[in-house]
């Protein structure tokens, strides 16, 4: 089965680091999206790609964040600098276009201490 | 904007119950997807379902768009359905609305 493939699957960095994510979307979709989950907030969206352009990142602490599509293969979400508020489990997903079923990465669990 | 309201917001079972879930919401949509949470963390889409009735196995779900609702249901429950099911709608966006998700309990 084709799957959205998330690197890496667990980070523990101390606040102050750079940590970058990265997302394998499944071949031939061409939405991307990043978002966060945490037990108080839930999902909420940090970034929207389609067809590698960035939509829509309002959901981004902007001074922070960032993310970008380099190529269709791969999508990337960097923290610099990262605090504790950060720690959180961050997901990609794809789909192969808007109105199609949502497909999710197992996940990033970062932990800032 | 729409909102959506799931229920029940728990519910635990014994493995071989049948269940009913609920998603309402506020606004026509026209994307609307199930998801299942497992107790590992991976999200998995269960269906795409903005209209009409879909079975996958021992899972199906309907939505009755006009009447804003969705059902999903679950027969023959097994531990490994047990997490969190959630409903996320949208209309001619991108940007799914969340529900708060409602946590399943199989036990055995």
């Amino acid at each position: 089965d084709a799957r959205v493939t998330q690197t890496p699957r667990h980070k523990v960095t101390e606040m102050g680091q750079e940590v970058t994510m990265r997302c394998q979307p499944i071949l031939g979709h061409n939405t991307v999206f990043w978002y966060r989950q945490t037990m108080m907030q839930g999902l909420e969206l940090l970034a929207y790609f389609r067809n590698r352009a960035p939509l829509d990142d309002s959901g981004m602490p902007k001074d922070r964040f960032s993310a970008e599509m380099p190529d269709a293969t791969l999508a990337t979400l960097k923290i610099q600098p990262s605090e504790p508020r950060d720690s959180a489990v961050y997901f990609c997903a794809s789909g192969r276009d808007r109105a199609s079923p949502l497909h999710f990465g197992n996940g990033t669990r970062l932990t800032v201490t | 904007g729409i909102q959506v309201e799931q229920s029940p917001p728990d519910l635990i079972l014994q493995e071989g119950a049948n269940s009913t879930l609920r998603c309402n919401f506020s606004d026509s949509v026209n994307n609307l997807q199930w998801f299942h949470q497992n107790p590992w963390g991976q999200l998995i889409n269960l269906f795409y379902i903005p209209s009409g009735t879909k079975q996958n196995g021992r899972l199906s779900a309907t939505t009755v768009a006009t009447e804003r609702y969705s059902l999903l249901y679950i027969s023959s429950s097994q531990t490994t359905d047990s997490g969190v099911y959630f409903c996320a709608v949208a209309y001619s966006n991108y940007q799914l609305i969340w529900g708060a998700g409602t946590k399943l309990i199989i036990k055995p």
